[in-house]
C-alpha cells in the first residue's frame, strides 16, 4: 500500500547547522509530497509541498525537491535555528480513490542547540 | 479567519465512560477527517468525511464513531474508551487553495 518513510530521530544539531531529514514514499500514481511541522504543544502546521515530479517547494529557509527517479522528497536547510526545534512530518496525499486522504510518517524530532 | 476548533483541548477520563471530541470548520469544506498520533508511529487516519451524511473508516477505525449531520462539524465519539486510546487527536480539514488545515489538537488519557 502506500506509505512514506522518512529518517527516524531524534536528530540534533547546533545553532547554525545544515539540516537533511530523509523522506521517501511508496504510492500508487502520482502523489502530491508535504512536510509538516509541529511546535511544542502545537497543532500541524503546512511548511511546504510539491505537486508534481521535480517541483521544489520551500519556506522558512526549508526546501525539498519532488524527485520521482528516487521516490523521494528530503527536507533541508542550510542553517537552522534553535526556533526550528520541532517534529517534522512527511506526507503524501493521493487525488481520486482515497480522496486526498495524507498519509504520514512516523515523524523526526529535531533539536537545536545554541 | 479560517479556522478548525476542536474541544476539549485536554480530556482525562476512565475506561469505559463515553465521550465525544467535537471539531468545527469555518471554512465551508466538505472534506474532513480525524486522526490520531502515537510517539513513534505518526498520524493515522481515523476516520474520514467526503461530505454530509458521508463517512467512511481510515486506517484505525476500531473502537471510534463519527457522525457528519452538517457540513461544518465532524464529531468524534468513543462509546467506550480504553487505555489504548489514550492518545494526541487532530481533526482537519482540506479544501480549495487552502490545503490542508488541522486543528490544535485533543490530548485525551483514558485511566
Amino acid at each position: 500500500g502506500d506509505s512514506v518513510t522518512q529518517m527516524e530521530g531524534p536528530v540534533t544539531l547546533s545553532e547554525e547547522a545544515f539540516l537533511t531529514i530523509n523522506c521517501t514514499y511508496t504510492a500508487t500514481g502520482y502523489p502530491s509530497l508535504f512536510w509538516y511541522v509541529q511546535y511544542p504543544g502545537e497543532g500541524l502546521q503546512l511548511l511546504l509541498k510539491a505537486t508534481k515530479a521535480d517541483d521544489k517547494g520551500s519556506n522558512k529557509g526549508f526546501e525539498a525537491t519532488y524527485r520521482k527517479e528516487t521516490t523521494s522528497f528530503h527536507l533541508e536547510k542550510g542553517s537552522v535555528q534553535v526556533s526550528d526545534s520541532a517534529v517534522y512530518f512527511c506526507a503524501l496525499s493521493l487525488f481520486g480513490g482515497s480522496q486526498g486522504n495524507l498519509i504520514f510518517g512516523k515523524g523526526t524530532k529535531l533539536s537545536v542547540k545554541p | 479567519e479560517a479556522q478548525v476548533t476542536q474541544n476539549p483541548r485536554y480530556l482525562i477520563t476512565v475506561t469505559g465512560k463515553k465521550l465525544t471530541v467535537t471539531c468545527s470548520q469555518n471554512m465551508n469544506h466538505e472534506y474532513m477527517s480525524w486522526y490520531r498520533q502515537d510517539p513513534g508511529l505518526g498520524l493515522r487516519q481515523i476516520y474520514y468525511s467526503m461530505n454530509v451524511e458521508v463517512t467512511d473508516k481510515g486506517d484505525v477505525p476500531e473502537g471510534y464513531k463519527v457522525s457528519r449531520k452538517e457540513k461544518r462539524n465532524f464529531p468524534l465519539i468513543l462509546e467506550s474508551p480504553s487505555p489504548n486510546q489514550t492518545s494526541l487527536y487532530f481533526c482537519a480539514t482540506k479544501g480549495g487553495v487552502s490545503g490542508y488545515t488541522f486543528g490544535s489538537g485533543t490530548r485525551l488519557t483514558v485511566v
